[in-house]
This record gives C-alpha cells, structure tokens and sequence, in this order.
C-alpha cells in the first residue's frame, strides 16, 4: 500500500461546477496535511494546509480531515478553466520530521 | 523578495559527468529540502536539512550529495550522472514549528537530462 494515495484521474467538471479531489494515507499518526496546485511545467503552490478534524475554508477553497479514516479531500468551489492543473497531497507522518510525502496528483480538467 | 531561488533552469549532462545544483533562499528557513519528479509522479525526497551543517537523507539519496554551510545555500551535488537521474529536481525550505509548520516553499526548478 503506497503511504499518500490518490486518483491520478483526469477528473473533469463543467466550469461553476464543485470539483472535489481525495487523497488516503496510510500512517494513523499523520500529523500535517496538505494540498499543492502544480500547473504543467511549474513548481507546486501551497494553496491548503489543514491539521485537525473538520473542514477548513479558504475562499472558493474547502480542505477535509478525516483521522479516523485517514482521508483528507479538497472541494474547490465555482470551478474556473484557470483551476486545471495537477493537485498533489501531501502529508507530514508521525515521525513529524517535517518531511513531506507526496501522493502521485490529481489531475483536474476544468471545461468551459 | 525572491523566496527560493535555483540554477540552473535546464541543463543537458552526458553519462559520468557531474554537475551542482544551486538552492538560495532569503526568507531566513532553517528547513531546505531537495526533491526530484519524475514525468507524472508525485516529488519524492532526496535530501533534507534542518539548519547549517546539519543534513539527512530522505528516500532516494542515491547518487545524490548536499552540504550545507550557510542558511541561505543548500546546493545538490549529481557525481557520475546516469539517465535515471534524468527529472526535474525541485527545492523547498520551511520554517520549523512551531510557525505553520512545515508549510514548504519551492522554487521553480531545475530540468535535468542526462544521455
């Protein structure tokens, strides 16, 4: 089992539509999540960090936290052709040396 | 403020040449890292170091080494290039927590072949 797992997709939504992206990962004691955007070509941007249970919002932006069931999901709201790019989740384990661990990205499709 | 900086942008070696790859960032991070991405992968890291004249290894330290002697400079040095180390190699620096901790910066990369 990879430790940060997620749809590589492409996953496509409609522009205006809620697209949302998830991510699994294998150590229970995780303490850090994240979500970068990379646009082909270009550096990953941190556009998300999230460290407790719950939901946390950030404009058209919404990161989940599940540790019970050790998921962590992006809803991006009002979906823009700007928004098409590769997401990468990203998690701190227990070990909580600050070394990241990737999942393989999603690539979102937004269509106008 | 140019955040995290890297040179060269591109960069074409020959089997068994060898090459540094420069890291300077000016916003005072003790945490640099080093990472490489391969076509349609996630970033997967090569060294780390949480503050001058410390550094570790991450998952995939081999044919790579790093040093660090300022803050500022982490530089990733290739000896004996071979075509799997053909990616694009990325670094990042963090504050240490407890500031967002861990919320890692990159810069815009370094595209690397190797024939």
């Amino acid at each position: 089992q990879k430790e940060v797992e997620q749809n590589s997709g492409p996953l496509s939504v409609p522009e205006g539509a809620i697209a949302s992206l998830n991510c699994t990962y294998s150590d229970r004691g995780s303490q850090s999540f994240f979500w970068y955007r990379q646009y082909s070509g270009k550096s990953p941007e941190l556009i998300m960090s999230i460290y407790s249970n719950g939901d946390k919002e950030d404009g058209r932006f919404t990161a989940q936290l599940n540790k019970a069931s050790q998921y962590v999901s992006l809803l991006i709201r009002d979906s823009q052709p700007s928004d098409s790019a590769t997401y990468l989740c990203a998690v701190i384990g227990s070990s909580n040396t600050g070394k990241l661990i990737f999942g393989q990205g999603t690539t979102l499709q937004v269509k106008p | 403020n140019a955040g995290v900086t890297q040179t060269p942008k591109f960069r074409i070696l020959k089997i068994g040449q060898s090459m540094t790859l420069q890291c300077t960032q000016d916003m005072n991070h003790n945490y640099m890292y080093w990472y490489r991405q391969d076509p349609g992968m996630g970033l997967k890291l090569i060294y780390y170091s949480v503050g001058a004249g410390i550094t570790d290894k991450g998952e995939v330290p081999n044919g790579y080494n790093v040093s660090r002697s300022t803050t500022e400079d982490f530089p990733l040095r290739l000896e004996l290039a071979a075509p799997s180390q053909t990616s694009v190699y990325f670094c990042a620096s963090s504050y240490p927590p407890p500031r967002p901790p861990y919320e890692q910066y990159f810069g815009p990369g370094t595209r690397l072949t190797v024939t």
